[in-house]
């Protein structure tokens, strides 16, 4: 059974860079089968999808993110990160680290943390 | 790149069959048999419903069911059951390697 979990500051101040963890356990992150993804969801909406890296190395994100989004993979912890810069309270939302596989439906997904940007 | 469009609600009695629908375009729901469904009660994280448009991932029951036709996908959930009252988003692979959800549709068991 794979399991994922995110970590990571509830609370961060606008123009500052949020930074979450996604920690998975049942499974290697390694090996390039899946696309470890980032999808956020902000209060009382619907699901937006972020991005993901693929095969260890390889990235993509939403366009309209891709100038402040990072999303890096750490084999030896079995751990992939998120990371969006300049926040704004337009960026609260809760956030969601998810495994898709290679015919694009997202099979696995953490329980979400919310980040809330305030001062 | 909008959402893909879903009802904002649709509401059934216990034991009716109801139909959510997601329309996208021929970039995204039209192009691909890559068209998935998930169920999130509130406060809790999405869980994958259907996959590659009809198919239907072990432990989920065969009351729910998922179809296309063109843009539009579609997923109908027979003998409804209080259960069933939840979110569901649809999603699908885009041209550009992107991907995109619907904008959710609420459920409701009368």
């Amino acid at each position: 059974q794979v399991l994922l979990q995110e970590s990571g500051p509830g609370l961060v101040k606008p123009s500052q860079t949020l930074s979450l963890t996604c920690t998975v356990s049942g499974g290697s992150i390694s090996g390039g089968l899946y696309y470890w993804s980032w999808i956020r969801q902000h209060p009382g909406e619907g699901l937006e999808w972020i991005g993901y890296i693929y095969n260890s190395v390889s990235t993509y994100y939403k366009p309209s993110l891709r100038s402040r989004v990072t999303i890096s993979l750490d084999t030896s912890k079995n751990q992939f990160s998120l990371k969006l810069s300049s926040v704004t309270a337009a960026d609260t939302a809760v956030y969601y680290c998810a495994r898709e596989n290679d015919n694009m439906y997202f099979d696995y997904w953490g329980l979400g943390t919310l980040v809330t940007v305030s001062s | 790149q909008s959402a893909l469009t879903q009802p904002a609600s649709v509401s059934g009695s216990p034991g009716q069959s109801i139909t959510i629908s997601c329309t996208g375009t021929s970039s995204d729901v039209g192009a691909y048999n890559f068209v998935s469904w998930y169920q999130q009660h509130p406060g809790q994280a999405p869980k994958l419903m259907i996959y590659g448009v009809t198919n239907r991932p072990s432990g989920v029951s065969n009351r729910f069911s998922g179809s296309k036709s063109g843009n539009t996908a579609s997923l109908t959930i027979s003998g409804l059951q209080a259960d069933d009252e939840a979110d569901y988003y649809c999603s699908s692979y885009t041209t550009g390697t992107t991907r995109i959800f619907g904008g959710g549709t609420k459920v409701t068991v009368l």
